[in-house]
């Protein structure tokens, strides 16, 4: 259970195109989802949290305006990466805290190159 | 603010040698530690959580951690290496309420030699 479902896993865009990252609760209810960003051979680090029905909140240093966080229902989250330049390459992963034992599921991750 | 900091960014141990992996944290109220795991090019595993109940936690794969508060650790220990241990190890920590997420070390890569 507490499975959250993360489209594409994998993704090669053109610099200056737009790519979309969805995650999806597929059996509970996420009014919260956090999106990290992991550079090759570095730690996961937090983008933004966003929260069903408002406005994401991004951490210092993460362009809004970039990277575009829609949370209309609570089973769908999506990451938008706008303009796209190589320096975007990383894995981007989802994750949700669950309410039952506070612990967190992840999405499988979504590895993106600009070329 | 919470943090983690994982002492060592590599770990190499032999087949069968026992595995340590330290990790120290800084919490302004009772944390919530974990430790996963990521092999190449995947997503992360969830080895084993720490949620203020029992101080030594269990996990997968033979390993566990043992909660110190008065030395603020949680190092990830397993008696005998495997080859298949191979991976990066990341500990991380959470407050133990709220819609808060976590927040990673910088992550240790354990090398296994035969």
């Amino acid at each position: 259970g507490a499975v959250v479902s993360q489209h594409p896993s994998r993704v090669i865009c053109k610099s200056g195109t737009s790519v979309k990252i969805e995650c999806r609760s597929l059996d509970f209810q996420a009014t919260t989802m956090f999106w990290y960003r992991q550079f090759p051979k570095q730690s996961l680090m937090l983008m933004a949290t966003s929260n069903e029905g408002s406005k994401a909140t991004y951490e210092q240093g993460v362009e809004k305006d970039k990277f575009l966080i829609n949370h209309a229902s609570l089973t769908l989250s999506t990451l938008t990466v706008t303009s796209a330049h190589p320096e975007d390459s990383s894995f981007y992963i989802c994750s949700a805290r669950l309410g039952r034992d506070y612990g967190y599921t992840f999405g499988s991750g979504t590895r993106l190159t600009v070329v | 603010a919470q943090s983690v900091t994982q002492l060592g960014s590599h770990v190499s141990v032999s087949e069968g040698a026992l595995v340590l992996l330290r990790c120290n944290y800084s919490s302004s109220v009772p944390p919530y530690l974990f430790w996963y795991v990521q092999y190449p090019n995947q997503g992360l595993q969830l080895l084993l959580k720490y949620t203020s109940a029992a101080t030594l936690v269990k996990g997968i794969n033979g390993f566990e951690a043992e909660f110190k508060k008065s030395e603020t650790s949680f190092h990830l220990t397993k008696p005998s290496a495997h080859m298949s241990d191979a991976a990066e190890y990341f500990c991380a920590v959470s407050r133990l309420l709220g819609n808060t997420p976590l927040v990673f070390g910088k992550g240790t890569r354990l090398s296994v030699i035969a």
